[in-house]
This record gives structure tokens, sequence and C-alpha cells, in this order.
């Protein structure tokens, strides 16, 4: 089974200041796992994953995620907030079988104030 | 590319009626997945097809719900008869591959209201 967890329903933070958006997660495999926006009234676009290769995991948009096994955590940071970056953020976690074992958080809206 | 493309973007429907939902996958990707997204229950996976062929239709709510892909460039949701409950935002995605690492594609959606 697995299961993931994000943190926040929402994050306010100020334009030009770092984002943190937390995601932990459980499973009973070496899990792949992605961070996904979505913009309002928009579909999901995938911003980074991470499989096993490095943890530190760059993305779009000059996001990235670092892997935490110890911590069983995988957060999203920025260093630098952009009014574009508002939106909802997923994390997901796989259960490294087939396409359909994909679980989704709950979402982070991040809302960036002017 | 032109990513993943869906038609219509917006429905409004009356109960009782049917409605056909559309998806053109990535050319080349060969898995397919609809979810569906409300405020309620968040992201649901109603069904994913590898290959043309349903995998996993455990998260088709009803038997209403119906779902065929076929060939590798398209795949209709049908929902017959509608019922106000359904409204919701319905999205489709397809990945390269059958493994869960490759990652999702998503449409933009299509948004349906079922009055």
């Amino acid at each position: 089974a697995q299961s993931v967890t994000q943190l926040d329903s929402h994050v306010s933070v100020s334009e030009g200041t770092p984002v943190l958006l937390r995601c932990n997660y459980s499973s009973s495999y070496s899990p792949s796992l992605f961070w996904y926006v979505q913009h309002p009234n928009k579909g999901l676009q995938l911003l980074l994953k991470y499989t096993s290769a490095a943890t530190l995991v760059k993305g779009i948009n000059g996001f990235e995620a670092e892997f935490k096994k110890s911590e069983t955590s995988f957060h999203l940071t920025k260093p630098s907030a952009h009014m574009s970056d508002a939106a909802e953020y997923f994390c997901v976690v796989s259960d490294g079988g087939g396409a359909d074992g994909l679980t989704f958080g709950k979402g982070t809206h991040l809302i960036i104030q002017p | 590319d032109a990513g993943v493309i869906q038609s219509p973007r917006h429905e409004v429907t009356e109960m009782g009626q049917e409605v056909t939902l559309r998806c053109k996958p990535i050319s080349g990707h060969n898995s397919l997945f609809w979810y569906r997204q409300t405020m309620m229950r968040g992201l649901e996976l109603l069904i994913y097809f590898n290959n043309n062929v349903p995998i996993d239709d455990s998260g088709m709510p009803e038997d209403r719900f119906s779902a065929k892909m076929p060939n590798a460039s398209f795949s209709t949701l049908k929902i017959q008869p509608s019922e106000p409950r359904d409204s919701a935002v319905y999205f489709c995605a397809s990945s390269l591959g059958a493994g869960s690492g490759w990652g999702l594609h998503f449409g933009p959606g299509t948004r349906l209201t079922v009055t």
C-alpha cells in the first residue's frame, strides 16, 4: 500500500521570496515520485520526477525537489516566487508497477502575494 | 507536439442525456487514462488503457459509464444517462510506457455540467 500526504492545503508567499511545498509519502517499494502543477482551468503539467537517480531533482520553471528516504519526504522548493507560480500543486507517488498505480495527494494551493 | 487533445472543452447537458467525451493522446504514447476531478474527491482514476486494451476499469463509478479506445489515436468516455452528480472536470492523460515511472501528460480537460 502507498500513500501521499501534502502537509499544507494552502501556502501563501510574497513575490520574490522562497517557496516550500511539503510532501510526505509511504510506500512498500522504491517509489517514483512526481510533482504536478495545475493552473486555473488547465490540465495538470508535470513539473519534475524522481525515479531512483539523483536525489535532488530539477524541474521546469526553477522548481526542484529533494528525495529524502530517511524522512520519507519529497518537498518542492523554488528560491524566488513569481506571480505566475500561483496554482495548485500535486505530489504523486507510484508503486513501481503499472501506470495506474499512481496515488495523488490532495493538492496544495499556492498563493503569491504582490 | 500538440499534446493531449480533448473535446469538447465545456459541455452542458440535461439530466438523462448521453454525453460523449473525446481524447486524442500524444502520438507514440501507448497508455491512456481517464480521470475525473471534483472539489469533494479530488482526482480519481476512472479507467486505464495500455496498447488500446482496457487494463483497469475499477474506477468507473457505474454501468452508466463506458470507455473505448478503438485505435491508438482516439478514445471516448461515454455517460448514458447522465446525472447531476456526474458534473466534474474529466481529464484524459497519456504516457509513453506502461510503467508508472514515465509520468503522465494531461489534456486540458472537459468541464461537464449536468443540470
